[in-house]
């Protein structure tokens, strides 16, 4: 038990469909994240929220919209997506930024395995 | 070498065995280089953190080096067991960059 926990653990969704991702720290951290895992390729870091507010958007497509409305509390709003968007969806909290101080690392969640037709 | 990089992809041993796989990662503007296991269906899970050129590692049979200014990091298993099998991933610090991973199994 890492103290992340995801929510749902498995999602098929048709690409029509909104559905939501979420995650819930019980680390008292301040930095939370969002990775995607596609097959046979490496972890893609999409978004990071320090203190609540939005630091990093890796580029991702609108068509994934995080929101972060507490130090605990991550979610990942889907919408029309692809099934090119099929992926296992990982959470991360750190104490704080990675990059704030070389002793951080991350604690993830066990994932969303999200299938889209 | 402009992102983190893992070798090998794969790797199979038998119970016992001693094994090591790399990272590599640009070595420049560098600020700590982590490693994780992952366990099948389980979380990524934190082994290291290291920050200074030369430094090493160790948690029981697991051992990391670290090379900062050539660039690599290697991944020591000492006498593997059953449950050592899982992916071990690297990241630079720099901007969390993972590989791809060296997917470990080891037979009994």
């Amino acid at each position: 038990e890492t103290g992340v926990t995801q929510t749902p653990r498995h999602l098929v969704m048709g690409m029509t469909n909104k559905k939501s991702l979420k995650c819930e720290q019980h680390l008292g951290h301040n930095a939370m994240y969002w990775y995607k895992q596609s097959a046979k390729k490496p972890l893609e870091l999409m978004f990071v929220y320090n203190f609540k507010e939005q630091t990093e958007n890796n580029s991702v497509p609108s068509r994934f919209s995080p929101e972060c409305p507490n130090s605990s509390h991550l979610f990942l709003h889907l919408h029309t997506l692809q099934p090119e968007d099929s992926a296992l969806y990982l959470c991360a909290s750190s104490q704080d930024l990675l990059w704030g101080s070389i002793l951080e690392k991350l604690f993830f969640g066990s994932g969303t395995q999200l299938s889209v037709l | 070498i402009l992102n983190v990089e893992q070798s090998p992809q794969s790797l199979h041993v038998q119970e016992g065995d001693s094994t090591n796989f790399t990272c590599s990662f640009p070595s420049s503007n560098f600020y700590a280089l982590h490693w994780y296991r992952w366990e099948t269906a389980k979380s990524p899970e934190a082994l290291f953190v290291m920050t200074l050129n030369g430094d090493e590692k160790k948690k029981g049979r697991i051992s990391a080096t670290l090379n900062t200014k050539e660039g690599y990091s290697y991944l020591y298993i000492k006498g593997s067991q059953p449950e050592d099998s899982a992916t071990y991933l690297c990241a630079s610090n720099n901007d969390m960059r993972f590989g791809a991973g060296t997917r470990l199994t080891v037979k009994p």
